[in-house]
């Protein structure tokens, strides 16, 4: 089954409204990883939070994430139409070079 | 150069051709890496290679055969396709730690290839 799952699926917001986007995992991770795909093409990554980290920050970016409730958030402040994409989160666990990603949140951002 | 390429951009094949996908990076990345993406899923891990050896198959069916010539090449070798593995080819890939050390693992982040879209008829 799925290691990560996301929610909202689908969010649609106003250019300067904030997206929050959540994504909770089910066993221990040593990293967490955000990443954009604009549609049909390569995924950018955005932003890695340890897992000894609780918050993180990046431009309008903001990633929080909860060890203990196994989950983290993507908070992009001030959104753009050009934020429209779908935003995966991707977790590194083990000793493997392996990223497991999450079911993602397609993000619509409307003039 | 931050980039990884990938060629084609778009492929249609038969059930009886033998194709090849290819990506290229010249970071010095020596980890790399192939997954597999449905439509409006998340990429599904298919191969990895560290320092050019493969370390990670998920299963993968046979009719997929990677291979990586040297550190900055990375192939994905198709063979008698099903109309299902239709789907959008990712590479990636990401630095690894220093060969010899305990650790060779990947914790950092991985540079995406633009993909292939491959149809299968």
């Amino acid at each position: 089954s799925q290691q990560g799952e996301e929610d909202p699926q689908a969010l649609s917001i106003q250019e300067g409204e904030n997206a929050t986007m959540n994504c909770s995992y089910k066993t221990s991770i040593n990293n967490l990883q955000w990443y954009r795909q604009n549609s049909g093409r390569g995924l950018v990554h955005l932003i890695l939070i340890r897992s000894n980290e609780r918050e993180k920050h990046s431009g309008r970016l903001r990633v929080t994430l909860d060890t203990s409730k196994k989950s983290s958030s993507l908070l992009i402040t001030a959104s753009r139409a050009a934020d429209t994409a779908s935003y995966f989160c991707a977790m590194r666990t083990g000793t493997a070079s392996k990223l497991t990603f999450g079911t993602g949140t397609r993000l619509q951002v409307t003039l | 150069d931050t980039e990884v390429t990938q060629t084609p951009k778009h492929l249609v094949m038969g059930m009886t051709n033998k194709k090849s996908l290819k990506c290229e990076q010249h970071m010095g990345h020596r980890a790399m890496y192939w997954y597999k993406q449905k439509a409006k899923k998340p990429p599904e891990l298919m191969f990895v290679y560290s320092y050019e050896k493969l370390s990670i198959n998920e299963s993968v069916p046979s009719r997929f055969s990677p291979e990586c010539p040297n550190s900055s090449l990375l192939n994905l070798h198709l063979h008698a396709l099903q109309p299902e593995d239709s789907a959008l080819y990712l590479c990636a890939s990401s630095p690894l730690g220093l060969a010899g050390a305990r650790d060779l693992s990947s914790y950092n982040e991985q540079f995406f290839g633009p993909g292939t879209r491959l149809t299968v008829l």
